[in-house]
């Protein structure tokens, strides 16, 4: 069956530093989701791309923050520099159609030290 | 801003029985459609069951059931024969079309937490 892709699982970063997120979607879906999720609460929509644009980062920290999916296919989520605020699961997902079903990977769990 | 309501921050059934996750939210657009995730302790989302807000008859998947009343803004999941691998955390979440050429997102709540007694 197929997955949405992402890695690392988990990440250790000390405050301050770079990382990076790469998601890879299920094949033939052209809208990817990147979603930051807090401990305790629901999934927050960072960013949305439509193949290879970007049709919604209203919620994204652009001072920090930037995603990419210059392909239209795979996709990187990166923040410089991180801060402990940034800690949390940062999640997936793609679909094929705007309102259909979206398909979540396993997620990267983030904490920054 | 739409605006997702699960007043239940945990809720406890025991095994077979029958268990009711409320959802409610807050949309003036009449076209949505809401979706129950479940979001075990490994992190990943699993999709339950969908509801368009057109749908005349509640949405059914195996044992899940949506008790959809859209003039009560109300789309609570059933679930029935409790099992103890439903233990986990469930979403509600409202996909809102923006129309035109933008684009609509999907709004999540806070979650329930289910735990199932053996």
């Amino acid at each position: 069956e197929a997955e949405v892709a992402q890695s690392p699982r988990y990440k250790i970063t000390e405050k301050s530093q770079a990382v990076a997120f790469w998601c890879d979607p299920i094949s033939g879906h052209a809208t990817l989701y990147w979603y930051r999720q807090i401990l305790g609460q629901g999934p927050e929509l960072l960013v949305q791309f439509q193949d290879e644009s970007v049709v919604d980062d209203s919620q994204l920290p652009k001072d920090r923050f930037s995603a990419e999916r210059l392909k239209g296919v795979d996709s990187t989520l990166k923040i410089q520099p991180a801060e402990l605020g940034d800690s949390a699961m940062y999640l997936c997902a793609s679909s094929s159609l705007r309102y259909n079903e979206q398909f979540f990977g396993p997620g990267t769990r983030l904490t920054v030290l | 801003a739409q605006k997702i309501t699960q007043t239940q921050p945990g809720m406890f059934v025991q095994e077979k029985e029958a268990v009711t996750l409320d959802c409610t939210y807050d949309t003036s657009d009449p076209s949505y459609g809401l979706f129950w995730y479940k979001q075990p302790s490994s992190g990943e989302m699993i999709f339950l069951i969908y509801q368009g807000s057109y749908d005349q008859q509640n949405a059914t998947e195996g044992r899940y059931s949506l008790n959809f009343q859209k003039a009560r803004k109300s789309a609570n999941l059933v679930i029935s024969a409790s099992q103890l691998g439903d233990s986990a955390m469930y979403f509600c979440a409202v996909f809102q079309d923006a129309g035109g050429t933008s684009y609509g997102k999907l709004t999540f709540g806070q979650g329930t937490i289910l735990t199932v007694h053996p």
